[in-house]
């Protein structure tokens, strides 16, 4: 089956710290990456859409300048959350969608749990 | 937009007992239907999904769940559970643009299987 590797699985950082997520399809190329974000005992809130070779779709209410989505290629996406706060702690989960037949299907990471001190 | 209501945010359920995790969902356009699993600290693994075709779908690990279009229902079950399946359940749905939109998702599920 389709594989999203995502890196790293766990980050700590200091406040004020830039901090990168990656997230990789590994056997299927992806021109629509999905971030989300959960909270803890809380369901994923969608916070952008990242487009291959475009500028990234956020959700209302997520700041672009905080959350810098890049997705240079069809099989990465990255995540950098600019000038970290401890408010920005949170599980991060990028999802992957198939552009083959199974193209309705989002395949998702394992997580990136970012703790800012 | 879509919204999805889990109306039970805690199932516990004996061991080698029925178990069904309720969904409704509201849109103004046809979706798509997912239901996800998540283990602790980890990402989502997909069950099964409603795309077209057959109300009734079958998923992965014994699991099944029936699209109900008049009651806007997506109800998860399994005829009999097993410890390995205590987890947080999550179901979804999408808009029908050819996939480019993300997952509106309930807030889960967590089913605990007692011995």
């Amino acid at each position: 089956g389709a594989v999203v590797s995502q890196h790293p699985s766990w980050v700590i950082c200091k406040s004020g710290t830039s901090v990168k997520i990656e997230c990789r399809s590994l056997d299927f190329q992806a021109t629509t990456m999905f971030w989300y974000r959960q909270f803890p005992k809380q369901s994923l809130m969608l916070m952008a859409t990242s487009n291959e070779g475009s500028k990234a779709t956020y959700e209302q209410g997520v700041e672009k300048d905080k959350f810098l989505i890049n997705h240079a290629s069809l099989t990465l996406s990255t995540l950098t959350v600019t000038s970290a706060h401890p408010e920005d702690s949170s599980f991060y989960i990028c999802s992957a969608r198939d552009q083959g037949l199974a193209k309705n299907i989002q395949y998702f990471g394992a997580g990136t749990r970012l703790s800012v001190l | 937009a879509q919204s999805v209501t889990q109306l039970d945010s805690q199932v516990p359920v004996f061991e080698e007992a029925p178990v069904e995790l309720r969904c409704n969902y509201s849109s103004s356009v046809s979706v798509y239907l997912f239901w996800y699993v998540q283990y602790p600290n980890q990402g989502l693994q997909l069950l099964l999904k409603y795309l077209s075709g057959s109300t009734l779908v079958k998923g992965i690990n014994g699991f099944e769940a029936e699209f109900n279009k008049s009651q806007t229902s997506f109800h998860l079950r399994k005829p009999s559970v097993h410890i390995s399946d205590t987890a947080e359940y999550f179901c979804a749905v999408s808009g029908r643009g050819g996939g480019a939109d993300g997952l509106t998702f309930g807030k889960g599920t967590h089913l605990i299987i007692q011995p």
